[in-house]
């Protein structure tokens, strides 16, 4: 069974750019997370989808993160226009559900951001 | 407000070695507890968990870790450390909002370096 996938692995852009990741969630995961770290600090919780829905969005940090998750299927994360607090790695997940008992979260490889 | 602390940032110990890094986590409800290990260069990994019953969970790679009520800890021992360990790990507890989701709380993370 393939892992959870990202792309791309390492993005280095100037600020004031734009980048976008992705992510491929485990076949038959209807939950998809974005999570971040930034240098020395905790991972960080972003933003949750069910399926194509937003279903908690509240750890998005500001209106230049923009997620979406067309189909249901993998999920996209846009920073627009990157600033340099923006630089971390950005990990995504997901689980097959949300219920308790089977909620364990798949995560992977991330994407490592550098915002110059 | 909801939190997961890890108390050792670094720990540096020589093959053999006994191994307990400590966790607390400061929240109500349902108490939902991972370790995570990031080996460097590979993703997060799922050592262990607990969701409910026995409070001594068995992971992999001989890992272990305790759940304490009375002291909101679950910390991770391992009593005999590999080279093969020197990592990154990482406690997190699942919580369940108010708006029905469902998201992991992370610590700030432990880096071990285990001496040959």
């Amino acid at each position: 069974e393939a892992g959870v996938t990202q792309f791309p692995s390492h993005s280095v852009i100037e600020k004031g750019q734009t980048v976008t990741l992705r992510c491929d969630p485990i076949s038959g995961h209807d939950n998809l997370y974005w999570y971040r770290r930034v240098m020395g600090k905790e991972i960080k919780f972003l933003l949750h989808f069910v399926k194509e829905s937003k279903q908690d969005e509240s750890g998005m940090p500001n209106n230049r993160f923009l997620a979406e998750r067309t189909g249901g299927t993998y999920s996209t994360l846009k920073v627009q226009p990157a600033e340099l607090e923006d630089s971390g790695v950005y990990f995504c997940a997901s689980s097959q559900s949300a219920l308790a008992g089977n909620n364990e979260q798949f995560f992977g490889p991330g994407t490592r951001l550098t915002v110059l | 407000a909801q939190s997961v602390s890890q108390h050792n940032h670094h720990v540096i110990l020589s093959e053999a070695a006994s191994l307990e890094l400590g966790c607390n986590y400061s929240y109500g409800g349902t108490v939902n507890l991972f370790w995570y290990v990031q080996y460097p260069g590979q993703h997060l990994q799922l050592l262990l968990k607990y969701f409910s019953g026995d409070p001594l969970v068995k992971g992999i790679k001989g890992f272990e870790a305790e759940f304490i009520k009375s002291k909101f800890s679950f910390n991770l021992r391992k009593p005999s450390v590999q080279w093969s360990d020197t990592a990154e790990y990482f406690c997190a507890g699942g919580v369940y909002t108010t708006s029905g989701t469902y998201k992991y709380i992370f610590g700030t993370g432990t880096r071990l370096k285990v001496l040959a």
